[in-house]
């Protein structure tokens, strides 16, 4: 059975501070690891998508990375409009996505 | 360009009421997909149809049943509702089963 952990559950960070987010995975027969960004109220827009181990994908302030058991988003010197709940998500060989948790970002001014 | 339209966004049922939630895509994508989103759970999948005329078993899928219509309408359905169902429920859909899925806007149902 795939599995996704994300940490941590939430982050507060100040303008300009800059941290990383982790998404661990267990998963037979890895076909994609995404990224998604939610705002409440809305649905999971997609961010990146990383296939192998070694790749990195980069969006603004965003940047993703992808290791044989984790994955990571980092974020530089984030505004309060990155804001925001961000969703990891795994497809395995099965084909269907399996999501972890989240992590929940606060930025304050 | 809509990308994946879900209607109604806002209900209330009573329990054992029926409904249907509608999911349309304008993107021709072959996947679309069934999730709920719960507090603390994550998103899990409750259907999905890997191509037109498919459809298969989620994590979640007692208590809901699918039509795929044609290639642009997924729809779920709910023939005997419950306070258990209360959820955000979102469908999806992704141009193959192994690309990435685009998310429509959600359907918040309440069950009382």
């Amino acid at each position: 059975e795939d599995q996704v952990t994300q940490s941590p559950e939430a982050l507060r960070l100040q303008e300009g501070e800059s941290s990383s987010l982790n998404c661990s995975y267990t998963v037979s027969g890895l076909r994609g690891l995404f990224w998604y960004r939610q705002d409440p109220g809305k649905g999971p827009e997609f961010l990146f998508t990383l296939y192998s181990a070694g790749e990195e994908k980069e969006k603004e302030r965003l940047k993703a990375t992808l290791t044989k058991k984790e994955s990571f988003l980092h974020i530089t010197a984030p505004k309060p409009e990155d804001s925001a709940t961000y969703l990891c998500a795994v497809r395995g060989a099965g084909n269907m996505l399996t999501f972890g948790g989240g992590t929940r970002l606060m930025v304050k001014p | 360009n809509a990308g994946v339209t879900q209607t109604p966004k806002f209900q209330v049922l009573k329990t054992g009421q029926s409904m249907t939630l509608q999911c349309a895509q304008d993107m021709n994508h072959n996947s679309m997909y069934w999730y709920r989103q719960d507090p603390g759970m994550g998103l899990r999948l409750i259907y999905y149809s890997a191509s037109e005329g498919t459809t298969d078993k989620g994590e979640v899928p007692n208590g809901y049943n699918v039509s795929r219509l044609n290639k642009r309408e997924f729809s779920l359905r709910l023939e005997s509702a419950a306070p258990s169902q209360t959820s955000v429920y979102f469908c999806a859909s992704s141009e193959v089963s192994v690309a990435e899925a685009f998310f429509g806007q959600g359907t918040r149902l309440t069950v009382v």
